[in-house]
């Protein structure tokens, strides 16, 4: 158990739609950070957000976009869904107060099929 | 583009034995952490090693790094089948607060 609670866990969206993903982080952690992970890959960096700010993306187009609120829970926004974004969206959360790094935990993930 | 590569890709014991997985990565790196994953469920986190350590045990794991050669391993003794996972090492890279993960290797632990 992490802390670190996702919703929806399944869902199905048509191409060309749009998607919202949430995630509560875990009590105190100032940091969330998103990966998408495809069928038998590893995950994948999206963003992160610090302190409700965009703090780092990875290779991903605009029409992904995310939000911390200020109780640093968060948001993932994905527009003009393809079939290829069909993938498990992780959230991670962490503490940022060091450069040596901090454990980051993982939720249980949204698994998204585009058809 | 992937920065860690584990080795190997998939792994097959027999419960009892030791299951031994290698990463390896390009940049430097402020630590690096590994991760089990159960089928189509979220990440567990395992062990986090800082750059300036060698070697971390946590119960049945065992976590090497060398930074030298930019390689780490995980060891886990005396497996179970409980164990049957994919496991992830994820990179921090020095500057960045994003971690990389590589491919995973499957371990299958056989009862």
């Amino acid at each position: 158990e992490t802390g670190v609670t996702q919703s929806p866990t399944h869902l199905i969206k048509t191409r060309g739609q749009q998607v919202t993903l949430r995630c509560s982080s875990q009590s105190g952690h100032n940091t969330v950070s998103w990966y998408q992970q495809a069928l038998g890959q590893g995950p994948q960096f999206i963003f992160q957000y610090y302190r409700e700010e965009e703090n780092g993306r990875g290779n991903f187009p605009p029409r992904f976009s995310g939000l911390q609120f200020p109780n640093y829970s968060s948001e993932l926004n994905v527009n003009a869904l393809e079939l290829d974004d069909s993938a498990l969206y992780l959230c991670a959360s962490s503490l940022k107060d060091s450069r040596s790094g901090n454990t980051i935990y993982f939720g249980e993930g949204s698994w998204l099929t585009v058809v | 583009s992937q920065q860690g590569e584990e080795d190997p890709q998939a792994l097959s014991i027999q419960e009892g034995e030791n299951a031994t997985m290698n990463c390896s990565y390009k940049t430097s790196i402020n630590n690096l952490q590994w991760y089990r994953q159960n089928s189509g469920r979220g990440l567990v986190h395992l062990i986090l090693i800082r750059s300036n350590e060698r070697e971390k045990h946590s119960g049945r794991l065992r976590v090497t790094l060398d930074t030298s050669k930019k390689s780490s391993s995980l060891l886990i003794t005396a497996s179970r089948a409980a164990d049957t996972a994919s496991y992830f090492c994820a990179t921090g890279p020095s500057g960045t607060y994003k971690y990389i993960f590589g491919t995973g290797t499957r371990l299958k632990v056989l009862a």
